[in-house]
């Protein structure tokens, strides 16, 4: 049992550069989010999913696209990477939107990518 | 939104316990959390509480709710070397949102 799927586990990348951090979860849960974790900031939303084909905007989306298109995956593109993207994301899924019910959220592992 | 504050650190001495301390905003919140992550991992549900109950006991952790002062605490008991990471209250009626956490070191 995979749980969440985060890949890559750490990348480096040049200011401008493009690239998309992968996540992929194998519980058929609706709902995925991304969040970067800075330190003394802990964790911010940046998009997030309650289903494939649906989208939206959290706390700190600039920079950052998503989609849905399966159940499965939500991947994170950042279009033209900037230092201030120096972060560990981190993707998390759970069975609905979290505050409808008790409904644990699952995390990856992470990503630390760092941009020089 | 949910707005949570937490304190960013806390050391105590092994076989002490522990108390990690949380002030929310939103009292619609349903639930409210507490995660743990280690060092390099991700974060990990530790326990929840449902928020008509004032407490909830699970082994060594405590969770403690006070609705009218929007305070909720995670007590440890006996803390141990593998009890050191940081953990994050989080809550939230719309979207789950999470403290700055606390990091708790544990002296042997």
């Amino acid at each position: 049992n995979a749980g969440v799927t985060q890949t890559p586990k750490f990348q480096v990348l040049k200011t401008g550069q493009s690239m998309t951090l992968q996540c992929a979860q194998d519980m058929n849960h609706e709902y995925m989010s991304w969040y970067r974790q800075d330190p003394g900031m802990g964790l911010r939303l940046i998009h997030y999913s309650v289903g494939a084909g649906i989208t939206d905007q959290g706390e700190v989306p600039n920079g950052y696209n998503v989609s849905r298109s399966t159940t499965e995956d939500f991947p994170l593109r950042l279009l033209s990477a900037a230092p201030s993207q120096t972060s560990v994301y981190f993707c998390a899924s759970s069975y609905s939107r979290t505050g409808t019910g008790n409904t644990e959220a699952f995390f990856g592992q992470g990503t630390r990518l760092t941009v020089v | 939104g949910e707005d949570v504050e937490q304190s960013l650190f806390l050391s105590v001495r092994e076989g002490d316990s522990s108390v990690i301390n949380c002030t929310y905003t939103d009292s619609s919140s349903t639930y409210l959390y507490w995660y743990k992550q280690e060092p390099g991992a991700g974060l990990q549900l530790l326990t929840y509480i449902f928020s008509n109950m004032d407490m909830k006991q699970d082994q060594r952790l405590t969770v403690l709710l006070n609705k009218k002062d929007k305070h909720l605490s995670l007590r440890i008991a006996d803390t141990q070397t593998g009890d050191s990471a940081i953990y994050f209250c989080a809550g939230g009626s719309y979207q789950l949102t999470f403290g700055k956490g606390t990091k708790l070191s544990v002296i042997p």
